[in-house]
C-alpha cells in the first residue's frame, strides 16, 4: 500500500478563494482524522470519521471549515473563504478500529493563505 | 485543546548519549503512543502503550507509563544523528479512535 495520500502537498491561494484538500487513507482503515499543524498551537484534531461518518468535529475552528467523506476511500477538507490565518500544515491521518491502534499519516499539505 | 504537555521542549545532545522526553496528561486515557516527526515530514508511530502496562522496549526505544501520575517517558537510548527530530506523545481514549497530541519536543544529536 502506498500509505495515506494527500494533495495537493503545497497550496498558496489568496485570502476569500476556496481550498480543497483531499486525502486518500490506507485501504482497509475504517477511521480517518484531519489535523492542523502551526508553530503557535501544535497539532490540533479538526474531525474524525469513522466507516465515513463524522464522530467529532469539535476541532473545527469556525464554520469556514467543513469536512466530508463521501467513501471509504476519500476525504476532503474545505475551507470557504480563506484567511491568512487558516495559513499551516494539513495532516491526514487514517487508523483501524481496534480500540487503540496506530494512526498512518499523510505527508501533509501546507497551506499558504496571502 | 491539546491534552499532552512535553518537557523539555528541545533537547540537545551529542551523539551515544541517552535521550530523555517525557510527556503529562490531564485526563484517563486508553493507552498512550509516541510519535517522531521528521521537518517538513508527517508522523511515524514508534511505541504504543496501553493504560494497564507499565513499560515496553522497542529496540532502542523505553516507554514508562504512570497513570496514577499521568505521564509517561520515551528513553532513546545510544542516541545517533539520525534520530534528530521531533517527538510527540499522543493520548487515545476508550470507546474511540480520537488521538490528542502533545506539544512535542524537539531532539538534535550532534555527531
Amino acid at each position: 500500500d502506498a500509505g495515506v495520500i494527500q494533495s495537493p502537498r503545497h497550496e498558496v491561494t489568496e485570502m476569500g478563494q476556496e481550498v480543497t484538500l483531499r486525502c486518500k487513507p490506507i485501504s482497509g482503515h475504517n477511521s480517518l482524522f484531519w489535523y492542523r499543524q502551526t508553530m503557535m498551537r501544535g497539532l490540533e484534531l479538526l474531525i474524525y470519521f469513522n466507516n465515513n461518518v463524522p464522530i467529532d468535529d469539535s476541532g473545527m475552528p469556525e464554520d469556514r471549515f467543513s469536512a466530508k467523506m463521501p467513501n471509504a476511500s476519500f476525504s476532503t477538507l474545505k475551507i470557504q473563504p480563506s484567511e491568512p490565518r487558516d495559513s499551516a500544515v494539513y495532516f491526514c491521518a487514517s487508523s483501524y478500529t481496534g480500540g487503540g491502534t496506530e494512526a498512518f499519516f499523510g505527508q501533509g499539505t501546507r497551506l499558504t493563505v496571502v | 485543546s491539546q491534552q499532552g504537555e512535553e518537557d523539555p521542549q528541545a533537547l540537545s545532545i551529542q551523539e551515544g548519549e541517552n535521550a530523555t522526553m517525557n510527556c503529562s496528561y490531564k485526563t484517563s486515557i486508553n493507552n498512550l503512543q509516541w510519535y517522531r516527526q521528521n521537518s517538513g515530514r508527517g508522523l511515524v508511530h514508534l511505541i504504543l502503550i496501553r493504560s494497564n502496562e507499565r513499560e515496553k522496549h522497542s529496540g532502542r526505544l523505553r516507554v514508562t507509563l504512570d497513570t496514577s501520575k499521568k505521564s509517561s517517558s520515551l528513553l532513546i537510548t545510544a542516541s545517533r544523528a539520525a534520530d534528530t527530530a521531533s517527538y510527540f506523545c499522543a493520548t487515545g481514549f476508550y470507546n474511540t479512535d480520537k488521538l490528542i497530541f502533545g506539544t512535542g519536543t524537539r531532539l538534535q544529536v550532534f555527531p
